[in-house]
């Protein structure tokens, strides 16, 4: 079945560090990727998607690409914020006729002042 | 715009007791999705309905189970409580079925069972 797989955590960096947050899957078709943001005591956010090879999505100055020969959108920021703490989930879903979504565990992001 | 709403926001019960979760949806949105969070297995799609049919469901047992009503606003239903069903429930709504269509999460219920 489909699954992802995102790198292990939690991860600490300075403000205005470049983050790069893993995340791979496996699945049959070609699925639509998915980064997800939780910040405490919330539920999730869509932070951004790709929905074809080669997509890039962004959004609040993370990018991901979707790459089909490395099965991979990996989430990437070129200098974090405090304000960017938060849990990040990679997640896909299949493009037929249902929206369900498979997540990754999900990794802690702390940006210390 | 109204966001996805969740009632109640806590809840507390004791093992073998059955609770009722309730989500409303964004306004026009017609499918709903539910979701149980946990510390171990992170998050599980319980299942989803569009226009008061189940489409799918993921691998939970028959205790779990849930219902859409005309207006989309759905309800799920866990029986006989174990210690293992306390997590945070989450809801999302979408207007359409297909995995292209975004969802919009609700701040969810957190379970506890004693």
């Amino acid at each position: 079945g489909d699954s992802v797989t995102q790198m292990e955590g939690p991860v600490t960096l300075s403000e205005e560090a470049f983050l790069t947050i893993n995340c791979t899957y496996t699945a049959t078709g070609y699925p639509s990727l998915f980064w997800y943001v939780q910040y405490p005591g919330e539920g999730l956010q869509l932070l951004l998607k790709a929905t074809k090879a080669d997509d890039k999505g962004s959004n609040k100055g993370f990018e991901a690409t979707y790459r089909k020969e490395t099965t991979s959108f990996h989430l990437e920021k070129g200098s974090v914020q405090v304000s960017d703490s938060a849990v990040y989930f990679c997640a896909l879903s299949d493009t037929g006729a249902n929206s369900k979504l498979t997540f990754g565990k999900g990794i802690t992001l702390s940006v210390r002042p | 715009k109204a966001g996805v709403t969740q009632t109640p926001r806590y809840l507390i019960k004791t093992r073998g007791q059955q609770v009722t979760l309730s989500c409303s949806p964004i306004s026009g949105h017609r499918s709903v999705s539910w979701y149980q969070q946990t510390p171990g297995q992170g998050l599980q799609f319980l299942f989803e309905y569009f226009s008061e049919t189940q489409r799918n469901k993921g691998n939970f047992p028959g205790r779990f189970s849930g219902r859409q009503f005309s207006n989309s606003r759905s309800e799920m239903n866990v029986s006989t409580l174990e210690l293992g069903d306390s997590a945070l429930y989450l809801c999302a709504s979408s207007w359409g079925t297909s995995g292209l269509t975004e969802q919009f999460f609700g701040p969810g219920t957190r379970l506890t069972v004693l």
